[in-house]
């Protein structure tokens, strides 16, 4: 069974300085996708980042950026010049081929220190 | 573009009820999922919808159930209430089904069993 990972429950940093948030993975499949989603204080989870498995370049969106190392099944997440908007909890999630269903690690609270 | 709305936003009850609960998806989009978050055992899939058929449940009892109406509006119901059912339910929509599809979450309905 596909698995999800995040062994950081919580991090903080400081406002401008950069963050990596770890997540590791379990999967038979050669093809996937794998995601970050970021859920503030208003609980409505947003995307963050999307990377494609057979994609050799690590995604980036402006400051959010991965590092997916596919062989280790690693997928972290790497934000840079952090801002106190950042400040929610972190989740990793792995789509299940046919399902339409999203298996979410058990998240990462990140804080921000002015 | 308005995006996913969930209603009511709150909800208390007692054990031995039931409750039902909304998931207006974005316009045009015709999945809608539905996820638990509980601070135990974190996000865990219910069940998805599309085009008024489920297509994939998680491993919760029958008192879990829901529906998807013509227009994409989908509803979940859980009967016989229990102290556990307390948590978070957030709904997600996306406009197909498919690994790389972004799933848009609503802020979700907080029920509190007492």
């Amino acid at each position: 069974a596909q698995t999800v990972t995040q062994s950081q429950p919580e991090m903080s940093v400081q406002e401008a300085e950069t963050v990596t948030l770890s997540c590791t993975y379990d999967t038979s499949e050669s093809d996937y996708y794998l995601f970050w989603y970021k859920q503030p204080p208003s609980r409505q989870m947003i995307l963050v980042i999307r990377q494609e498995a057979y994609k050799q370049q690590n995604a980036t969106e402006n400051r959010f950026s991965v590092n997916f190392q596919k062989a280790a099944k690693s997928f972290s997440l790497k934000i840079s010049d952090s801002q106190l908007g950042d400040a929610a909890m972190y989740f990793c999630a792995y789509p299940i081929q046919g399902a339409q269903k999203l298996v979410f690690g058990q998240g990462t609270r990140l804080t921000i220190n002015p | 573009k308005a995006g996913v709305t969930q209603t009511p936003r709150y909800l208390i009850k007692t054990r031995g009820q039931q409750v039902t609960l909304s998931c207006s998806p974005i316009s045009g989009h015709r999945s809608v999922s539905w996820y638990q978050q509980t601070p135990g055992q974190g996000l865990q899939f219910l069940f998805e919808y599309f085009s008024e058929t489920q297509r994939n449940k998680g491993n919760f009892p029958g008192r879990f159930s829901g529906r998807q109406f013509s227009n994409s509006r989908s509803e979940m119901n859980v009967s016989t209430l229990e102290l556990g059912d307390s948590a978070l339910y957030l709904c997600a929509s996306s406009l197909y089904r498919g690994l790389d599809e972004k799933l848009f979450f609503g802020s979700g309905t907080q029920l509190s069993v007492l």
